[in-house]
C-alpha cells in the first residue's frame, strides 16, 4: 500500500521561501500524478498543484506566481517551495497521489493521502 | 477562478437522510469526488465519479449528479458520520483541481 509522508520546517517568516517535501513509500511515483493541498486552520481544502512523474505541472492560478514543484524519481519524493509568504499561507499541507478517472482530465481524484503537515508563517 | 458550492452545513437527527449539494458549472462535463474529513484527519474518498461508491465504504453513501448540481446522500445517518464533507471536481478544461468549500454535517 503507498504511504506518503510531507517533511520540512513547521516554522516559515514572512516573505520567506516555504519547503516541503513528500516521500513516497511502497510504491514508484513514477506514472502518477501528484498533487499538493493545503488547508487553513477551521478552513476548507485548496488545491495548490500537480505534477507529473516526468516533471510537467499545473498550478491553481490564484497562486502560480509563487509556487514551484519539482520531482526527484531517484529519490521517490516530489516538493513544493512556495515564496514570499505570509500568514495567510498558513495552513496544514497534504500531498496526494491522483487516479485519473478520464485520460484527458489528469486531476481526476485524490486516491492516497499523506498525514499533512502544520506550517505557520510567523516571525 | 472556476467555484464549486456547497452550504456550509446539515443538519440531520441520526437515523435520517442528509444530503449535501455541490454545484458548478463545469460539473455537466467533469466528474465530481467527495471526501469525508474528521478532526485532525486526512479526507477519505466516499463517493468518486459522481456515484461510484469505494471499497469499504458502507452502502449508506451515494451519489448523484443532475445539471450542474451533484449529491452526495448519507441514508441512515449514524453518528459517526458527523464529519465535514468536500466536493471536488476539474474546471471545463480539466486542467485545474477545484474543492467545494466543505459542508460541516451535525448529527443531532
Amino acid at each position: 500500500q503507498v504511504q506518503l509522508q510531507e517533511s520540512g520546517p513547521g516554522l516559515v517568516k514572512p516573505s520567506e521561501t516555504l519547503s516541503l517535501t513528500c516521500t513516497v513509500s511502497g510504491g514508484s511515483i513514477s506514472s502518477y500524478y501528484w498533487s499538493w493541498i493545503r488547508q487553513p486552520p477551521g478552513k476548507g481544502l485548496e488545491w495548490i498543484g500537480y505534477i507529473y512523474y516526468s516533471g510537467s505541472t499545473n498550478y491553481n492560478p490564484s497562486l502560480k506566481s509563487r509556487v514551484t514543484i519539482s520531482v526527484d524519481t531517484s529519490k521517490n519524493q516530489f516538493s513544493l517551495k512556495l515564496s514570499s509568504v505570509t500568514a495567510a499561507d498558513t495552513a496544514v499541507y497534504y500531498c496526494a497521489r491522483h487516479r485519473v478517472v478520464v485520460a484527458a482530465t489528469p486531476v481526476g481524484y485524490f486516491q492516497h493521502w499523506g498525514q499533512g503537515t502544520l506550517v505557520t508563517v510567523s516571525s | 477562478s472556476y467555484e464549486l458550492t456547497q452550504p456550509p452545513s446539515v443538519s440531520v437527527s441520526p437515523g435520517q437522510t442528509a444530503r449535501i449539494t455541490c454545484s458548478g458549472d463545469a460539473l455537466p462535463k467533469q466528474y465530481a469526488y467527495w471526501y469525508q474529513q474528521k478532526p485532525g484527519q486526512a479526507p477519505v474518498l466516499v463517493i468518486y465519479k459522481d456515484s461510484e461508491r469505494p471499497s469499504g465504504i458502507p452502502e449508506r453513501f451515494s451519489g448523484s449528479s443532475s445539471g450542474t448540481t451533484v449529491t452526495l446522500t448519507i441514508s441512515g445517518v449514524q453518528a459517526e458520520d458527523e464529519a465535514d464533507y468536500y466536493c471536488q471536481s476539474a474546471d471545463s478544461s480539466g486542467t485545474y483541481g477545484v474543492f467545494g468549500g466543505g459542508t460541516k454535517l451535525t448529527v443531532l
